[in-house]
C-alpha cells in the first residue's frame, strides 16, 4: 500500500519568513495530494491540494509543487503569520474521494 | 458548503463497555465514507472504509469485530467501539465523499473518546 513520509516533524520560523514542509510518497498510482491544517482538537481542514497532472499550485501565500517521476510533493508558505502555527498533513491518495494516506505531520510554530 | 457531523463529540466510558459514534452527512448523500483514528500527537490512520449497503473493509491490523461499522443509509455510518479499553482512547474522525462528486470529501469535527 501507499506510505508517506513527512519532513520536518517540527518547525519554529520567524514571522514573516517562509516554510516549506516536504512529503514524499511510494505508490506511482496516487494521482490526488492534499495538505490539511490541524487545530488542537479540531478536524483537518485542506488548505490546498494538487493533482499528478499539475506540477505547481499556489493560493496567495500558500503553493504547493509536485514531483510525480520523483514522487516527492512539498508545501510553501510565505510571509507566515502567528496564525500559520498548526499542525500540517500531506496525504496521498488514488483520488480526492478516495481513502487517504497521510503523512506523520509537521508542527509548525511562527514566532511573532 | 457540504456538512459532515459526528455525534459525541466527545465521550468518557468505563472499560468494558460499548460506545457508539455517528457520522451523518448532513447536505449530501454519501455513498462511501471513512474513519481514521488520531492518537495524540500522532498522524490520522485509516481503520475501515464505509460503504453503504455493503460490509466495511477494515485496514490491516484493525479487528472487525471490536471495531463494528455500519453504514445503512447514504447519510449515516455508525462506528461501535465494543468491549473499549483505556488503549483505545483516541480522537475518532469520520469523512465523507458525496456520491454526486467523488473527487472531494469532507471531514466531520471528530470524537474523543477517553475509556477509564
Amino acid at each position: 500500500g501507499e506510505n508517506v513520509e513527512q519532513h520536518p516533524s517540527t518547525l519554529s520560523v520567524q514571522e514573516g519568513d517562509s516554510a516549506v514542509i516536504k512529503c514524499t510518497y511510494s505508490d506511482s498510482a496516487s494521482n490526488y495530494f492534499p495538505w490539511y491544517k490541524q487545530e488542537l482538537g479540531k478536524r483537518p481542514q485542506l488548505i490546498i491540494d494538487i493533482r499528478s497532472n499539475v506540477g505547481e499550485k499556489k493560493d496567495q501565500r500558500i503553493a504547493v509543487t509536485l514531483n510525480k517521476t520523483a514522487k516527492h510533493f512539498s508545501l510553501h508558505i510565505t510571509e507566515t503569520q502567528p496564525e500559520d502555527s498548526a499542525v500540517y498533513f500531506c496525504a496521498a491518495s488514488l483520488l480526492a474521494g478516495n481513502m487517504l494516506t497521510f503523512g506523520g505531520g509537521t508542527r509548525l510554530m511562527v514566532k511573532p | 458548503g457540504a456538512v459532515v457531523s459526528q455525534h459525541p463529540s466527545w465521550v468518557i466510558c468505563k472499560s468494558g463497555t460499548s460506545v457508539k459514534i455517528e457520522c451523518r452527512s448532513l447536505d449530501f448523500q454519501a455513498t462511501t465514507m471513512f474513519w481514521y483514528r488520531q492518537f495524540p500527537k500522532q498522524s490520522l490512520m485509516l481503520m475501515a472504509t464505509s460503504n453503504e449497503g455493503s460490509k466495511a473493509t477494515y485496514e490491516q491490523g484493525v479487528e472487525k469485530d471490536k471495531f463494528l461499522i455500519n453504514h445503512a443509509s447514504l447519510t449515516l455510518s455508525t462506528l461501535t467501539v465494543t468491549s473499549a479499553h483505556p488503549e483505545d482512547s483516541s480522537f475518532y474522525i469520520c469523512s465523507a465523499s458525496p456520491s454526486f462528486n467523488q473527487e472531494t470529501q469532507y471531514f466531520g469535527p471528530g470524537t474523543r473518546l477517553l475509556v477509564l
